[in-house]
């Protein structure tokens, strides 16, 4: 049983480009939450996806934008790329919104922007 | 605005003794708890739970205790073992859903 798919592992873009990051959820969850989390830092939440929508959204900026497709899988768009953007992104499946204890996470894909 | 806080950084145990991780939180309305341990280029794994109905839960070897009152919680591993070496987040929320984790502390056991 797959559990929590990130696509790619590794990342170096140019700042002031753009980026997607993909994931693809455990079988059987159908709620996609994004994390940054910086070197040093905890997880921060980003946005949640549910039913194809933007259920929840953390302190980030408009640049940062997803989409969740009808399979539950779900991309994470960065425009702009900033420095300080650098990090690694995780995502996190559960089934349902109220994931608890079934918040799965993937292994990340690091970002580097230089 | 630090909403959860894991105030050790590293942590150091003999195997067989007890680890003691420890988290502060400021938003009285986090009614669900998790810790969660993550293995460098792996992503974090979850641990073990409580809700803010409880003061203590335990699985196996770890146990997590809640003090509300003092907004802390705790996370005991006994006995601590190598393969328990990783780090440790903390996270709280309202009602499961967006988690706030504090910043980690790496425990390290000693054989």
């Amino acid at each position: 049983d797959a559990g929590v798919t990130q696509s790619p592992t590794h990342l170096i873009k140019t700042r002031g480009q753009q980026v997607t990051l993909r994931c693809s959820p455990k079988s059987g969850h159908d709620t996609v939450s994004w994390y940054q989390q910086a070197l040093g830092q905890g997880p921060q939440f980003i946005f949640q996806y549910y039913e194809e929508e933007e259920r929840q959204r953390g302190n980030f900026p408009d640049r940062f934008s997803g989409h969740q497709f009808p399979n539950y899988s779900s991309e994470l768009n960065v425009n702009a790329l900033l420095l300080g953007d650098s990090a690694l992104y995780l995502c996190a499946s559960s089934p349902g919104r109220f994931g608890g204890t079934g918040y799965t996470f993937g292994s990340g894909t690091r970002l580097t922007v230089v | 605005d630090q909403q959860v806080k894991q105030n050790s950084p590293s942590l150091s145990v003999q195997e067989g003794r007890i680890s003691i991780l420890n988290c502060d939180y400021t938003n009285s309305m986090f009614d669900y708890f998790l810790w969660y341990k993550k293995y460098p280029a792996e992503g974090p794994t979850f641990l073990i739970s409580i809700s803010s109905i409880k003061d203590k839960n335990e699985d196996g070897r770890f146990t997590v205790f809640l003090n509300k009152s003092a907004k802390h919680l705790s996370l005991h591993i006994v006995p601590s073992q190598p393969g328990d070496s990783a780090v440790y987040f903390c996270a709280a929320s309202v009602t499961g859903n967006q988690f706030y984790f504090g910043t980690g502390t790496s425990l390290t056991v000693i054989p």
